[in-house]
């Protein structure tokens, strides 16, 4: 079975500067997706980015990047210019190529200072 | 597009009685829904897997008759808490597949806080 790791239960970043998020993941399969959600107090979950394991280059979205290391099954997600608006818990996730549900990992919650 | 709703946000029960959850694709149709159940400072965990007009895939340890889920249209899933207790008391959402997307990341309803007194 897969299993997702997020080794930081809480960060702290001030405000217009970057913060890495960590995410590692266990997995025999070769294809695959990889998914960074935002979950803020509203609780709606919000898709930030996403990575298919078959593309070398790393995803982008605007001021939010990802470190894809397949190899190394790690998956780490980077805020750059941090805003109010990004504290919220993070959520990475995994998902098989030809599956459907995803196995979330555990959360890291991010503060930004003002 | 792709907008899931999931009603009711919040929702108060007797210890006992019954709830109903209902999670709706709003502009596309979804053969597959998921049920997941979020405790507090918690991950997600699925539940269940919807299939229209079949019968759900429920996960290890989660109760069938507890939690009886109904997906009988294209565009309508719903979750029942029969007898609800205490420690059914959580925050569910839900989530489906817009077929034309299946390799993005999923619509996710905005969830619904159970508290069972």
């Amino acid at each position: 079975a897969q299993t997702v790791t997020q080794s930081q239960p809480e960060m702290s970043v001030q405000e217009a500067e970057t913060v890495t998020l960590s995410c590692t993941y266990d997995t025999s399969e070769s294809d695959y997706y990889l998914f960074w959600y935002k979950q803020p107090p509203s609780r709606q979950m919000i898709l930030v980015i996403r990575q298919e394991a078959y593309k070398q280059q790393n995803a982008t979205e605007n001021r939010f990047s990802v470190n894809f290391q397949k190899a190394a099954k790690s998956f780490s997600l980077k805020i750059s210019d941090s805003q109010l608006g990004d504290a919220a818990m993070y959520f990475c996730a995994y998902r098989n190529y030809y599956g459907q549900n995803f196995v979330f990992g555990p959360g890291t919650r991010l503060s930004v200072l003002p | 597009g792709a907008v899931v709703s999931q009603h009711p946000s919040r929702v108060i029960c007797k210890s006992g009685t019954s709830v109903k959850i209902e999670c709706r694709s709003l502009d596309f149709q979804a053969t597959t829904m998921f049920w997941y159940r979020q405790f507090p400072k918690q991950s997600l965990m699925l539940m269940a897997t919807s299939n229209e007009g079949s019968k759900a895939t429920y996960e290890q340890g989660v109760e069938k008759d507890k939690f009886l889920i109904n997906h009988a249209s294209l565009t309508l899933s719903t979750l029942t808490v029969t007898s609800a207790h205490p420690e059914d008391s959580s925050f569910y959402i839900c989530s489906a597949i817009p077929e034309t997307q299946s390799a993005y990341g999923y619509t996710f309803g905005s969830g619904t806080r159970l508290t069972v007194v």
